[in-house]
């Protein structure tokens, strides 16, 4: 299985709102609702952040939501807070487990 | 509270072998799906192997016939044998319950290097 693909980068100023899209194929992010979103900061493990496209654990903030619209898969940060700086990678089950590239987030 | 410790890595030659541990309290390793992913440096996740409740065993194709996943259901510890250790595999080794396809707790990673 190939990579899902992300933006390399992205960058919003405190307070914005930013989206982070996930491309995969008909055979993993299209096929089924169970991307999941994950932020990590330098030096630290991921932490989970969105699952099943749009649920939130409990504990993340609502300014984290999730979506799909057929083969891509998309992560929305609203009120950009300088925290939210990190690295955040998707992730599609397809038999097995394939993720995205990464894409760094930098809060202006 | 839910906690995963991994241990084991190092350095060591190309060809070479290593056992990394991942020790879990606040849950049975044994009656979750438990994973193993790395992390080249600078680079990103890549998922290398599951286990499930049931024993079954799936491996990344890059690591496939090298590593093997394991666990101790005495010890609520999950393992991962390295065998025929590549430049390529050099990363950071997270463990994580793999919970209704998704990864809701991890470790806090061990570096692997692999080099002369």
């Amino acid at each position: 299985q190939s990579a899902l693909t992300q933006p390399a980068s992205v960058s919003g100023s405190p307070g914005q709102s930013i989206t982070i899209s996930c491309t995969g194929t008909s055979s993993d992010v299209g096929s089924y609702n169970l991307v999941s979103w994950y932020q990590q900061h330098p030096g630290k493990a991921p932490k989970l952040m969105i699952y099943e496209g749009s649920k939130r654990p409990s504990g993340v903030s609502n300014r984290f939501s999730g979506s799909k619209s057929g083969n891509t898969a998309s992560l929305t940060i609203s009120g950009l807070q300088a925290e939210d700086e990190a690295d955040y990678y998707c992730c599609s089950y397809a038999g097995s487990s394939v993720f995205g590239g990464g894409t760094k987030l930098t809060v202006l | 509270e839910v906690q995963l410790v991994e241990s084991g890595g190092g350095l060591v030659q190309p060809g070479g072998s290593l056992r990394l541990s991942c020790a879990a309290s606040g849950f049975t390793v044994s009656s979750n799906y438990m994973s193993w992913v790395r992390q080249a440096p600078g680079k990103g996740l890549e998922w290398v192997s599951v286990i499930y409740s049931g024993g079954s065993t799936y491996y990344a194709d890059s690591v496939k016939g090298r590593f093997t996943i394991s666990r101790d259901n005495s010890k609520n510890t999950l393992y991962l044998q390295m065998n025929s250790l590549r430049a390529e595999d050099t990363a950071v080794y997270y463990c994580a319950r793999d919970y209704g396809y998704k990864y809701d707790y991890w470790g806090q990673g061990t570096l692997v290097t692999v080099s002369s």
